[in-house]
């Protein structure tokens, strides 16, 4: 069946610009994660989606960062005016709530290049 | 700040037994272990979970401790697709928590 898809897989962007990273779950998946993954570090959690709702947005660096999820499936991570230290893969998971073993389905994320 | 400890790389040669191990000292009674595998430029895929009790399934074996203090991820005969950062996390099994990945263990399996 149909993963987790993301897109673009690469982008890269200017200082300054702004980009949007988008991200379409599992069909039926309740829960949505991105993460920020800088070279050679594991995923940092950026934000949570419980269907439409985020429930977490603690991990957002800062307030260049906006991501929404408006009909609860397919979300947009937003950055603005891109900065160097953006640079980064951005990593989307979605997930069952409430199953048992409720585990989390990575895309393949978008490799975010600011120059 | 990660809730786990694991060496920061390990080899393996093909075909042997790959152990990595995993401390995660201040684990909650509620909370499981969970394995995940980052292949290069992939995003990070599900292998198993437990809570105390030792488990298997097609990809690998999990062996926790008495105490659950501590875990190995056993990969009983690595190949060199296996070869990527195996990641050790702790969580609630449901409901929504916060996962924090830490570095990992690169896995080099050798030919």
């Amino acid at each position: 069946g149909a993963g987790v898809s993301q897109s673009p897989r690469y982008k890269v962007a200017k200082r300054g610009q702004d980009v949007a990273l988008r991200c379409d779950p599992i069909s039926g998946h309740v829960s949505l994660f991105w993460y920020q993954q800088a070279l050679g570090q594991g995923p940092e959690f950026l934000t949570y989606f419980q269907n439409e709702a985020q429930l977490d947005k603690s991990g957002l660096p800062s307030d260049r960062f906006f991501a929404e999820r408006p009909e609860g499936s397919v979300s947009t991570l937003k950055i603005q005016r891109t900065q160097q230290e953006d640079s980064a893969v951005y990593l989307c998971a979605s997930g069952f709530l409430g199953a048992s073993t409720d585990t989390q389905y990575f895309g393949p994320g978008t490799r975010l290049t600011v120059l | 700040d990660a809730k786990t400890t694991q060496p920061p790389s390990m080899d393996c040669a093909e075909g042997r037994a790959a152990n990595l191990p995993c401390n995660h000292s201040t684990i909650s009674g509620n909370e499981y272990v969970y394995w995940y595998r980052q292949i290069h430029s992939q995003g990070p895929q599900y292998i198993i979970h437990g809570l105390k009790n030792n488990e298997t399934n097609e990809m690998a074996s999990l062996i926790i401790t008495e105490d659950r203090k501590s875990s190995t991820l056993i990969l009983p005969h690595a190949t060199l697709r296996d070869t990527a950062v195996y990641y050790c996390i702790v969580r609630v099994a449901l409901g929504y928590q916060k996962v924090t990945f830490g570095i990992g263990t690169k896995l080099q399996v050798i030919p």
